[in-house]
């Protein structure tokens, strides 16, 4: 089976901080991507990477990079975190290139930023 | 830019009666896939839809891809607590990357026992 690990279940931060979320994936995957997700706007991706240190933008990466040093890790940072960046982050990967694969999501990180 | 809409946004039955969420994508669609999202849990993976006109059924659960490959449906069958959830359609992002998902809003599906 498939597993998408992420860091932390749950995160409260303080405005300014600089907050790094990681994902890691066990299964050789190519793709990994990290989505937000927020009550009546679905998942919207922020980042995507379909290789080590390759990294494409999003639908909404403002506010936020990346880093994939190592296939398995894909880490997003939030380099001065803001109350509007408080939402339920997930990770997922995928092992084909193409939007043909299916996605593996991580069990996701609730961040809250005060 | 490309548009997945699903409707309904919530849909509450009784256990037993029959569900149906509906895709709709501004763009024809290489393929449809389908996640099921439990409360409090992340999004899981249930069917990929290719061929037009393609149905294809997981037990209670019927997927069907339009002739056009703009809409797609699911129909739950006699619900049961256990489909409670969230179901979201996802369909190839247009232009730019092709690496990319377009996630519906996905409908709300709550069941009464």
């Amino acid at each position: 089976d498939v597993k998408v690990t992420q860091s932390s279940r749950y995160l409260v931060k303080r405005t300014g901080e600089k907050v790094f979320l990681e994902c890691v994936q066990d299964m050789d995957h190519e793709n990994m991507f990290w989505y937000r997700q927020d009550p009546g706007l679905g998942l919207r991706l922020i980042y995507f990477s379909y290789d080590v240190k390759m990294k494409e933008k999003g639908d909404i990466p403002e506010g936020y990079s990346v880093s994939r040093e190592k296939k398995e890790r894909f880490s997003l940072i939030l380099e001065s975190a803001s109350t509007n960046q408080t939402s339920m982050y997930l990770c997922a990967s995928s092992a084909l290139a193409g939007a043909k694969d299916t996605q593996y999501f991580g069990p996701g990180t609730r961040l809250t930023v005060l | 830019g490309q548009q997945v809409m699903q409707i309904p946004q919530y849909q509450h039955v009784q256990e037993g009666e029959d569900f149906t969420t509906y895709c709709n994508s501004s763009t024809t669609l290489s393929n449809i896939q389908w996640y099921k999202q439990r409360p409090g849990g992340h999004p899981v993976f249930l069917i990929q839809l290719v061929k037009s006109g393609e149905v294809k059924k997981q037990k209670r659960l019927t997927f069907q891809f339009g002739e056009a490959k703009k809409n797609s449906s699911l129909h739950i069958t006699a619900t049961q607590t256990t489909d409670v959830g969230t179901y979201f359609c996802a369909g190839p992002s247009s232009g730019g990357s092709n690496y990319k998902l377009t996630f519906g809003k996905g409908t709300l599906l709550t069941v009464n026992p």
